[in-house]
């Protein structure tokens, strides 16, 4: 069965520091991965998605990696702001469960001024 | 903007209640889902559906039913609440593939 994990569960940092999120998954195959963002009592909001066959997506200030041979993915917030405090969670698609998400328990960012 | 409204962002019931907790999307997606998630336990999936009259269980749909007798509409059914069933609800829905997932608001459900 598919899992994913997402280290470190809380991260604290300065203003314009940059700052790596890491997400693993036991299975590879699988169709892509994503990132979402989560404001506290809120929804998701999609952040970036990565295929399967994809080492890599840019959004802004925000870079996904992907290295689906040995199940890892990375998420690399630059300069980071206080406007980036909120709960990150890594997501993979397989044939495990139709087309839902897989998540992981997420990684929740603060970052003081 | 395409949305994806859950009824009620906030709800208390009464344990031994029967609940409903109601999704509706604009964007005449084939796909929609209900997950839990809990502080510790992250999003888990109860149901999924793939199509109008279909469903399909999650990981997690002991005491939980689900309707969808419309396309653009995902109804989560607790038919005696509990107080375990206390939790944020989020509904998303997507269209065919792996891709495209819109999320609800959340409904935030207290059971006393």
């Amino acid at each position: 069965k598919q899992e994913v994990t997402q280290i470190p569960a809380a991260l604290s940092v300065p203003e314009g520091e940059n700052l790596v999120l890491n997400c693993s998954f036991t299975d590879s195959a699988i169709y892509n991965l994503q990132w979402f963002r989560q404001d506290p009592g809120k929804g998701l909001t999609s952040l970036l998605l990565i295929q399967s066959s994809q080492r890599e997506q840019t959004s802004g200030r925000l870079n996904a990696s992907l290295d689906k041979s040995s199940g890892r993915s990375t998420l690399y917030i630059a300069a980071s702001q206080p406007g980036d405090s909120a709960t990150y969670l890594c997501a993979v698609t397989t044939n495990q469960a139709g087309t839902a998400l897989i998540f992981g328990k997420g990684t929740t960012l603060s970052v003081s001024s | 903007d395409v949305k994806v409204t859950q009824s009620s962002r906030y709800l208390v019931k009464r344990t031994g209640e029967k609940v409903f907790l109601e999704c509706v999307q604009d964007m005449d997606h084939e796909n929609m889902f209900w997950y839990r998630q809990d502080p510790g336990l992250g999003l888990r999936l109860i149901y999924f559906s793939y199509d109008v009259k279909m469903k399909e269980k999650g990981d997690i749909p002991e005491g939980y039913s689900v309707s969808r007798e419309k396309k653009e509409r995902f109804s989560l059914i607790l038919e005696s609440a509990s107080t375990n069933q206390t939790s944020m609800y989020l509904c998303a829905s997507s269209p065919p593939g792996f891709y495209g997932y819109t999320f609800g608001s959340g409904t935030r459900l207290t059971v006393v």
